[in-house]
């Protein structure tokens, strides 16, 4: 059964400092994995979604990479901003059944 | 503007009383699925549909009916609410072209069953 593992728990950095979050999976039968930012209280924004092909995913300050052998992904953020503070998610699509499976996340806190 | 909607946002029902939550997309997806959020155990998938009259089960569907007649709507079903299913629920899109699609989430409905 897939098992997906975000690490840190939570984060809390100064403003402008790169990070780096992490996501595992246990898996690696997979289509997809996605990214998403999560609010306190609001819905999902999804950030990057890197096909199971693909190395790695650019946006802005965002840049995602999966090594699909390892069961990895991290999503890496260049210098952060205090609007960066919310929860961050990941998210894997199992072939064989279309399943969708989420880490619990990675509360990020940036101190301005 | 492409979107994902589920109605009601807020509802407060109690126990037994048989309830439908709306999910509409206008991206003419074929995947639809439907989580629901709860502190400490995260996002959890209960149903989702592959296309019309396509649906299976996902980590939590105790409770909880779905179907999918129309491409465009999925709704979910709680035939006789519990407390227990007192949560943040999200719908959820996205293409299964030759490539998986990214996901796209509606802004969630929040259920409370007493």
């Amino acid at each position: 059964k897939q098992e997906v593992t975000q690490i840190p728990a939570a984060l809390s950095v100064p403003e402008g400092e790169n990070l780096v979050l992490n996501c595992s999976f246990t898996d690696s039968a997979i289509y997809n994995l996605q990214w998403f930012r999560q609010d306190p209280g609001k819905g999902l924004t999804s950030l990057l979604l890197i096909q199971s092909s693909q190395r790695e995913q650019t946006s802005g300050r965002l840049n995602a990479s999966l090594d699909k052998s390892s069961g990895r992904s991290t999503l890496y953020i260049a210098a952060s901003q205090p609007g960066d503070s919310a929860t961050y998610l990941c998210a894997v699509l199992n072939t064989g059944g279309f399943k969708t499976i989420f880490g619990a996340g990675t509360r990020l806190f940036v101190k301005a | 503007e492409a979107q994902v909607t589920q109605n009601p946002r807020y509802l407060i029902t109690v126990t037994g009383k048989k309830l439908t939550v709306t999910c509409s997309q206008n991206m003419n997806h074929e995947y639809m699925s439907w989580y629901r959020q709860d502190p400490g155990l995260g996002l959890r998938q209960i149903y989702y549909s592959m296309n019309v009259e396509v649906t299976d089960k996902g980590d939590v569907p105790e409770g909880y009916k779905v179907s999918r007649k129309e491409k465009r709507n999925f709704p979910l079903i709680l035939e006789s609410p519990s407390p227990n299913q007192t949560s943040l629920y999200f719908c959820a899109s996205s293409s299964t072209g030759r490539l998986a699609g990214e996901q796209y989430f509606g802004p969630g409905t929040r259920l409370t069953v007493t």
